[in-house]
């Protein structure tokens, strides 16, 4: 079945450290993985997805396919990355497409 | 153009009353979905629709919660006789059907059922 899985529900680290939010996945076919972030107060929005190989806001995610991990990084963590975080698994099967969601990290930087 | 728009922002209701909530997508997007967003619990997908049609409706957690689409545009989500257990952040997105990945959030309406 697919699953994916965001083990930390919390991660707390100072400004300046680097910071890594955990995805793991579990998918028979050739996955396509995406991180959603949620701003305090804001919309639920796409920040980044593996095809692209993109940096958004310092943030970079390697699709790893034999740890079927998704992890998603950035050096230097700053506050204003404080924000939900969601791991999400592309499903296209027949007339079915939707994401399959982690259940969120949420990330606090502090001062 | 404009976003994805929710309505009604909040809504408080008492216990077994039924309530109705409204998602107008972003204009031209064939995917529409909802989702659930308890504290704690992260984001709970309810059903999926293409056009008018919902294909999956597997989140849908009990038969209180129904939802449709018409015209391909707006869509209804009524949950019937509401439980304090409803109580959440309703979440609505659209996406177009070529990048259907990238979907559009709402701004959510959050149900109080006291």
């Amino acid at each position: 079945a697919q699953r994916v899985t965001q083990p930390e529900k919390l991660l707390s680290v100072f400004k300046g450290a680097p910071v890594e939010l955990k995805c793991n996945y579990s998918y028979s076919g050739s996955p396509e993985l995406f991180w959603y972030v949620q701003y305090s107060r804001q919309r639920l929005q796409l920040l980044l997805r593996h095809i692209s190989r993109e940096s958004i806001k310092g943030f970079t995610a390697d699709l790893n396919k034999g740890e079927t991990s998704f992890h998603l990084k950035k050096p230097f963590a700053q506050e204003e990355d404080s924000a939900m975080y969601y791991c999400a698994l592309s499903l296209n099967a027949g007339n079915n497409r939707k994401l399959i969601w982690g259940l969120g990290t949420s990330l606090a930087v502090n001062p | 153009g404009a976003g994805v728009s929710q309505s009604p922002s909040n809504k408080v209701t008492e216990k077994g009353k039924d309530v109705e909530l409204r998602c107008d997508p972003i204009s031209g997007h064939t995917a529409l979905y909802w989702y659930r967003q308890s504290l704690g619990q992260g984001l709970e997908f309810l059903i999926y629709f293409q056009g008018n049609s919902a294909p999956d409706k597997s989140g849908l957690p009990s038969d209180r919660f129904s939802a449709e689409r018409t015209g391909g545009s707006v869509s209804t989500l009524t949950i019937q006789r509401t439980q304090q257990e409803d109580s959440a952040v309703y979440l609505c997105a659209s996406s177009s059907l070529t990048a259907y990945n990238e979907q559009f959030f709402g701004p959510g309406t959050r149900l109080t059922v006291l």
